[in-house]
């Protein structure tokens, strides 16, 4: 069974950084770009930045290019989401997703998401 | 970025059939995906590519489809599909999703 495992949340100050962390299992985790989508509250789904299946390649969002970095560690079927000079805009629920295989880039497992609140 | 426009919200009847619409500002060719979102849950795949099933859905969901207009068909409708139904495109950069439909059955 596909798991897609969220951590590293919570209350953090404008300006500051947090590091989330995804556990994948189920899968081959290396076989698979991985992407993280955030959901800002009472807000709709916007995709934030997709990283290739060996960590060659990143994608980003404008909004966070040169804020966040993703990252994945395939020994520890991992996937890493770095925000640095959090905005309140930042927050949001953050999901970790696996991209279907091949280039279609559609979302076929989600994680259950971890909140992340950006405030002073 | 490639906007993508959904009704806000409908309501319908257990047993009837509902249609939920989604419009591209720009052609997507066929790589339209479709999502359902419970209350306090995170997305699952439900359409990829306009009109695939995923494995697992019900038939009663159906996606069609190409250019800039598309469509998700539930038919018939149950009460387990109160939802927010999201469209998400990946032809153009970024891959954006549309705002959601929210279904209430009544």
């Amino acid at each position: 069974e596909v798991q897609l495992v969220e951590s590293g949340g919570g209350l953090v100050q404008p300006g500051r950084s947090m590091k989330l962390s995804c556990a994948a299992s189920g899968f081959t985790f290396n076989n698979y770009d991985m992407a993280w989508v955030c959901q800002a509250p009472k807000k709709g789904l916007e995709w934030v930045a997709t990283i290739s299946y060996d960590g060659s390649s990143t994608y980003y969002r404008d909004s966070v290019k040169g804020r966040f970095t993703i990252s994945r560690d395939n020994a520890k079927s991992t996937l890493y989401l770095q925000m640095d000079s959090l905005r309140s805009e930042d927050t949001a629920t953050y999901y970790c997703a696996r991209s279907a295989p091949g280039i279609p880039y559609y979302f076929d497992y989600w994680g259950q998401g971890v909140m992340v609140t950006v405030s002073s | 970025d490639t906007v993508l426009t959904q009704s806000p919200a409908l309501a319908v009847s257990p047993g009837e059939r509902v249609t939920i619409s989604c419009r591209a500002s720009e052609s997507v060719s066929t790589l339209m995906h479709w999502y359902q979102q419970k209350p306090g849950q995170q997305p699952t795949l439900l359409i990829y590519l306009a009109s695939n099933l995923e494995s697992g859905v019900p038939a009663r969901f159906s996606g069609s489809g190409s250019g800039t207009d598309f469509t998700l068909t539930i038919d018939p409708v149950e009460a387990d599909d109160t939802a927010t139904y999201y469209c998400q495109q990946s032809w153009n950069d970024p891959l954006t999703f549309g705002s959601g439909t929210k279904l209430e059955i009544k």
